[in-house]
């Protein structure tokens, strides 16, 4: 089956750094990659949708400027959170989509832990 | 807006007994319903989709039922394992492109 990848699989970084997150589709092309975060106990949440070579779609209530995502190839995504505050860390998996259509069409990374300090 | 939840909240049973985890769904006008197993720290594993057309589907041990019109499915685990502790997500996709909407979960304790 189809392979996504993230790294790193956990981060601890100061608050007020910015930090990078990458999502891979490994064995297959993806023209559409998506970014969830996820609290303790609770369900994810779509934070945005991003389309490769295209500025991303984010979701009401995320902060384009403080979540940057960039979809440079069809096989890459990356995450920045940017001047990171304790607030920030959260669990954050990706999704990507691959490039022909079927009932399988999204396959998720393993989740990047961050914890801002 | 789709809304989807997901009973129990929690679920705490023996080794070897059979248990089904229930998923609701506000709009029946879905394309697919999936069921994801995420473990602790863990990325999520698809289990099981049923596109809007199928009724149920069946992996070894898991069988998943889809009634769209009272926007219902159920997951149902037999003889389950200590293996199978986990949160059990359900998710419905409302078109072929469109995003997923994710249930609360259900976070599952077999006890051996």
């Amino acid at each position: 089956g189809a392979v996504v990848s993230q790294h790193p699989s956990w981060v601890i970084c100061k608050s007020g750094t910015s930090v990078k997150i990458e999502c891979r589709s490994l064995d297959f092309q993806a023209t559409t990659m998506f970014w969830y975060r996820q609290f303790p106990k609770q369900s994810l949440m779509l934070m945005a949708t991003s389309n490769e070579g295209s500025k991303a779609t984010y979701e009401q209530g995320v902060e384009k400027d403080k979540f940057l995502i960039n979809h440079a190839s069809l096989t890459l995504s990356t995450l920045t959170v940017t001047s990171a505050h304790p607030e920030d860390s959260s669990f954050y998996i990706c999704s990507a989509r691959v490039l022909t259509s079927g009932p399988y069409e999204q396959y998720f990374g393993p989740g990047t832990r961050l914890t801002v300090t | 807006k789709q809304e989807v939840t997901q009973i129990p909240a929690a679920l705490s049973v023996p080794e070897g007994e059979n248990l089904v985890l229930n998923c609701s769904f506000t709009d029946s006008a879905i394309y697919n319903l999936q069921w994801f197993r995420q473990d602790p720290g863990k990325g999520l594993t698809s289990l099981l989709l049923i596109q809007s057309s199928q009724r149920e589907q069946t992996s070894g041990r898991l069988n998943a039922s889809l009634d769209k019109s009272s926007g219902r499915s159920t997951l149902y685990i037999a003889a389950s394992q200590p293996g199978d502790s986990a949160t059990y997500l359900c998710a419905v996709k409302a078109a072929s492109g469109s995003r997923l909407t994710f249930g609360e979960g259900t976070q599952l304790t077999v006890n051996p």
